[in-house]
């Protein structure tokens, strides 16, 4: 049984869109983290999110986090084909537990 | 190079077979982590590290599977009598510690693969 939700399984936009990627979480963890990762790599870590209600930004790339820390999100804005890769919601007590992760394609 | 290495890339072997993955941790972290990814699992913890212990077992599919890590730095899994189901990419993370904030640093993957 997952204990993580990521929706959608795949996204495929054209460059300069705007994409949402969703986590759900049935269990409350210490932090909750996004990595993404590229074909024949490891993941790479995006941002970690503790607070609930936590808003967070890097770039083009936005995090939320819930109030009850069960939820986040990761929007960006007007994506790029570097935006390209498997983005993965990771619920952290010490150990990662992963979603499914979300397959996303920016077309040139 | 200053990031988690792992070795081989890749593995090929035949089912029944013994196989040992290796990863060198970043220099100074003390938290090792194994993951399992495949299709139709997703990413899986296998097994976590603290030092030179092992805390944390609970995500090692089955007694062919086993992990050491010496010198609070290399660590080594190892699959004794290897089956299909092992096929996989296997992951090793290091971080800092427990209690710190800063995600895991990921190796590029050892891909296993079992005929």
């Amino acid at each position: 049984t997952q204990l993580l939700e990521q929706s959608p399984q795949f996204l495929s936009i054209q460059e300069g869109e705007n994409l949402t990627v969703y986590c759900n979480s049935s269990s409350v963890f210490s932090s909750l983290q996004w990595y993404r990762q590229e074909p024949g790599e490891g993941p790479v870590l995006l941002v970690t999110v503790v607070t609930g209600g936590e808003v967070k930004k890097l770039k083009r790339l936005t995090f939320q986090f819930g109030d009850a820390r069960k939820d986040s999100s990761l929007h960006i804005t007007a994506a790029q084909p570097g935006d390209t890769g498997l983005y993965l919601c990771a619920g952290d007590d010490y150990k990662l537990s992963f979603g499914a992760g979300t397959t996303v394609t920016v077309r040139a | 190079g200053a990031g988690v290495s792992q070795s081989p890339s890749n593995k090929v072997t035949e089912k029944g077979k013994d196989v040992e993955l290796r990863c060198d941790p970043i220099s100074g972290h003390t938290a090792l982590y194994w993951y399992r990814q495949s299709l139709g699992q997703g990413l899986e913890f296998l097994i976590y590290f603290q030092g030179n212990s092992a805390p944390d077992k609970s995500g090692l599919p089955s007694d062919r599977f086993s992990a050491e890590r010496t010198g609070g730095s290399v660590s080594t899994l190892t699959i004794q009598r290897t089956q299909q189901e092992d096929s996989a990419v296997y992951l090793c993370a290091s971080s800092p510690g427990r209690g710190r904030l800063v995600g895991q640093f990921f190796g590029p993957g050892t891909r296993l693969t079992v005929l």
